[in-house]
């Protein structure tokens, strides 16, 4: 199969910086997501990586090592409405084949 | 545009009951999927269509059927629900477009509980 790994949780302090990691094997890969999930609601795209490097968004960012078969989301000056789900996908082969999820990374923003 | 939109939103059952959950999308999207989620198991695939008239098997299909007989509808039935259904369904829907970037988007989720 092609596992995707991610922490289970993390915790961090508001107004800080949180680096989320994802690890994913390498062969066919053809793009990586990142989503967050707030509790009891629908993944929400974040940003997408496919070529090797750093995506920036405001306060989050993206980052994509491909022959490392490595990602890592950064939040940035965080807030507690941050706390949620981050989930890392990636997609494998043609735009056929489905996403491949990680179980996830619960974030606790605390003050 | 509506996005994705599925019905119910919750929904209890007895065991051995059928229903079908219902999807629609009106971004004229060609690929459309099913998911599961658990506690501690993330997103898992059930059945997914790249158009009408084509769907596939995902990671975990069984009890569960699709099809695809226009493009902004993909209903998923259960046939005979069991407790192990019990579960957060969310439909995602996506462009098709070789070797590019395809973000999904996804429903609000149906909340089922098997009894």
């Amino acid at each position: 199969g092609q596992n995707i790994d991610q922490p289970t949780e993390m915790t961090a302090t508001e107004g800080a910086i949180v680096q989320i990691n994802c690890t994913y094997q390498t062969s066919g890969f053809n793009g990586l997501f990142w989503y967050q999930q707030h509790a009891g609601e629908a993944p929400t795209f974040l940003s997408y990586n496919v070529l090797d490097g750093l995506e920036e968004k405001g306060r989050f960012s993206s980052f994509l090592s491909r022959s490392k078969g490595y990602s890592y989301l950064l939040l940035k000056e965080l807030q507690m409405k941050d706390s949620a789900s981050y989930l890392c996908a990636v997609s494998y082969g043609s735009g056929n084949t489905p996403l491949v999820f990680g179980k996830g990374t619960r974030l606790s923003v605390i003050a | 545009n509506a996005g994705v939109t599925q019905t119910p939103k919750f929904q209890v059952l007895k065991t051995g009951q059928s229903m079908t959950l219902q999807c629609a999308q009106d971004m004229n999207h060609e690929y459309m999927s099913w998911y599961r989620q658990d506690p501690g198991m993330g997103l898992r695939l059930i059945h997914y269509s790249v158009g009408a008239g084509i769907t596939d098997q995902g990671e975990v299909p069984n009890g569960y059927n699709v099809s695809r007989s226009t493009t902004e509808d993909f209903p998923l039935r259960l046939l005979s629900a069991a407790p192990s259904q019990t579960s957060v369904y969310f439909c995602a829907s996506s462009r098709r477009d070789r070797g590019s970037y395809n973000e999904q988007f996804f429903g609000p989720g149906t909340r089922l509980t098997v009894l």
